[in-house]
């Protein structure tokens, strides 16, 4: 049974720092990894999907990692904006023959960003 | 395109009564994706729907949740005779097709259960 774990739960800094998000996940049999913000109250936004044979994405100042050897993925953040502040989720598809979007999800980062 | 629309965005219920939660997915999109966030917890997988098909439940409680996706309207999820553990929020996420990996989500139905 897939599982994913985000690491930290919650992360605050001042605003201008460069900072990783880490998620780890049990089953590295996976057909991609998606990283999502959710603001509260609000729905699920898709920022990076990276698929089995790549390693990574780029998405202006956000970059996302994936070794699926070790069941690691990382969101990278670069120069951080109050803006940034949200729960960041990782999540991960274990094939497309159970339906692409049958996802596994972390518990999310809760992420802070200070003036 | 108006994206993925839940409704009501807010719904509060009595323990007992019956909620009815409602997902249209984007044009197009035939296939539709529930998922339940508890308090402080990611998202859950519940079930999973192709036009009036049911392809997979497996994230289903046993009793008291069904689903469905008829040939017309939008995708229901039903929870009958609520309890206060049903307070969570209620994603549906759509897709045109199996493989298609672009998500697409609903902005959710808060539920909550007095």
């Amino acid at each position: 049974k897939q599982e994913v774990t985000q690491i930290p739960a919650a992360l605050s800094v001042p605003e201008g720092e460069n900072l990783v998000l880490n998620c780890s996940f049990t089953d590295s049999a996976i057909y991609n990894l998606q990283w999502f913000r959710q603001d509260p109250g609000k729905g699920l936004t898709s920022l990076l999907l990276i698929q089995s044979s790549q390693r990574e994405q780029t998405s202006g100042r956000l970059n996302a990692s994936l070794d699926k050897s070790s069941g690691r993925s990382t969101l990278y953040i670069a120069a951080s904006q109050p803006g940034d502040s949200a729960t960041y989720l990782c999540a991960v598809s274990p094939g497309w023959r159970e339906g692409a979007q049958k996802l596994v999800f972390g518990q999310g980062t809760r992420l802070t960003i200070n003036p | 395109n108006a994206g993925v629309m839940q409704n009501p965005r807010h719904l509060v219920r009595r323990r007992g009564q019956e909620a009815r939660l409602r997902c249209s997915p984007m044009k197009g999109h035939s296939h539709v994706y529930w998922y339940r966030q508890l308090p402080e917890e990611g998202l859950k997988f519940m079930v999973y729907l192709q036009k009036e098909n049911i392809i997979d439940e497996s994230g289903m409680p046993k009793e008291r949740f069904s689903a469905e996706f008829p040939k017309e309207g939008p995708s229901i999820l039903r929870i009958q005779q609520v309890v206060r553990g049903d307070s969570a929020a209620y994603f549906c996420a759509s897709s045109a097709g199996k493989r298609d990996t672009e998500a697409f989500f609903g902005q959710g139905t808060r539920l909550t259960v007095v």
